[in-house]
């Protein structure tokens, strides 16, 4: 496709419930971001993948959230037991390379999540 | 945490006005962006400046960084209604892949 999509666009789910999220990168960009943003708020970094490189899952606040990634494709973000404080809005990006000195990053639309 | 801190926190504006914002960081970089967000959702990229530029333009977009002060502003020519949304800077540290964003100017230009 053209540019970065994600998937669902909104969710609601039920506190303690499962979610996953999905992101589909711009074909042939090897770097893949995931960050949440809360309501008036800037962008959080959660995790990073570059190619097969193990992933920087630095910003990830708890262990309720993971994510994976096959190759340089689809990638999931996926958040256990959720809870209200994960409300927010899921934004997925990737960029061509990352040791390019311009790496500029293209972003989905978003997935809105609200935990009831 | 957050390595930028936009400047103000939200701006009004009647069209056709020029908006400025600004934005500070606190270590030392390999570029900084300016992105734009409608309603809360996807980032649009507006323009890149390295670490070796003072300077740049994209039509109606001017760029400025002062790597002494660890400081850039962007500004907006001729402020149009679309132009409403949120602009965010974000810095690429140096030996760091990761953008680190600022929390955001909120831009409202009145028709």
């Amino acid at each position: 496709g053209a540019g970065v999509s994600q998937s669902p666009s909104n969710k609601v789910t039920e506190k303690g419930k499962d979610v996953e999220l999905r992101c589909d990168p711009i074909s042939g960009h090897t770097a893949l971001y995931w960050y949440r943003q809360r309501l008036g708020q800037g962008l959080e970094f959660l995790i990073y993948f570059q190619g097969n490189s193990a992933p920087d899952k630095s910003g990830l606040p708890s262990d309720r959230f993971s994510a994976e990634r096959t190759g340089e494709s689809v990638s999931t973000l996926t958040i256990q037991r959720t809870q209200q404080e994960d409300s927010a809005v899921y934004l997925c990006a990737s960029s061509l390379n990352t040791y390019d000195v311009a790496n500029t990053q293209y972003f989905g639309p978003g997935t809105r999540l609200t935990v009831l | 945490s957050q390595q930028g801190e936009e400047d103000p926190q939200a701006l009004s504006i009647q069209e056709g006005e020029n908006a400025t914002m600004n934005c500070s960081y606190k270590t030392s970089i390999n570029n900084l962006q300016w992105y734009r967000q409608n309603s809360g959702r996807g980032l649009v990229h507006l323009i890149l400046i390295r670490s070796n530029e003072r300077e740049k333009h994209s039509g109606r977009l001017r760029v400025t960084l002062d790597t002494s002060k660890k400081s850039s502003s962007l500004l907006i020519t001729a402020s149009r209604a679309a132009d409403t949304a949120s602009y965010f800077c974000a810095t690429e540290s140096l030996n760091d892949y990761k953008l680190s964003f600022g929390a955001g100017t909120t831009v409202t230009v009145r028709a």
